[in-house]
């Protein structure tokens, strides 16, 4: 397996334009997570997935941000209107039952 | 939730040095700890983890001690060496059964040749 994938792995947009973060877990890995990494706040978890469905979301940020797993083999996280604050590393991670978390690579975002 | 902090935030050792990270956790159900490595630019990834049902675990110059009484894990590096510079990361889970991690803040540490 190639691992977790992430696209894209780098994004440099302006404030107020629509970002979107893609992911392809682990095939027949259950569990699905979205972290954000910012020097000022560590590794964050925004919203995990458990067979496709949405868990807990009180990680994310606000109603700027929504994530989505239309299918077991890929996830999205969406930011509409984006703002300079939300400029971060961004990285999906998904996992087989309790256990190691396999991460991807990231999408290091950058707002102007 | 679970309340994981990770001490010191950064620390410096000379090559040869051995260093030992400490996590303290709030949730006294909790049972599975994980220790992350994130080089630079890098993804993290899994080092070494310890359930509760053991007090210490070791893999070559690396080791992870548990003390649930007191609600602290330690992460042991021994004879460190340059490529041992990263940042590293506890986590512990919440209770329920479903293992969601949540991270500490981070150790740097960055070992000098």
């Amino acid at each position: 397996d190639a691992g977790v994938i992430q696209s894209p792995r780098h994004e440099v947009t302006e404030m107020g334009q629509e970002v979107t973060l893609r992911c392809k877990p682990i095939s027949g890995h259950d569990y699905l997570f979205w972290y954000r990494q910012t020097m000022m706040r560590g590794l964050e978890l925004l919203i995990y997935f458990n067979n496709n469905v949405p868990i807990d979301d009180s990680g994310m940020p606000e109603d700027r941000f929504s994530a989505k797993m239309p299918n077991a083999s890929f996830s999205t996280l969406k930011i509409q209107p984006s703002e300079p604050r939300d400029s971060a590393v961004y990285f999906c991670a998904s996992r087989a039952g309790p256990g190691e978390l396999f991460f991807g690579e990231g999408s290091r975002l950058t707002v102007l | 939730g679970e309340n994981v902090e990770q001490h010191p935030s950064t620390l410096s050792v000379q090559e040869g040095d051995s260093a030992v990270i400490k996590c303290t956790y709030s949730d006294s159900a909790s049972n599975y700890f994980p220790w992350y490595k994130q080089e630079l630019g890098k993804r993290p990834q899994l080092i070494i983890d310890i359930r509760s049902n053991v007090g210490e675990k070791k893999d070559q110059r690396i080791a992870v001690t548990l003390n649930k009484t007191a609600k602290h894990f330690s992460l042991h590096i021994t004879e460190t060496q340059p490529e041992d510079s990263a940042v590293y990361f506890c986590a512990a889970p919440a209770s329920g059964g479903s293992y969601i991690p949540t991270f500490g803040r981070g150790t740097s540490l960055i070992v000098h040749p």
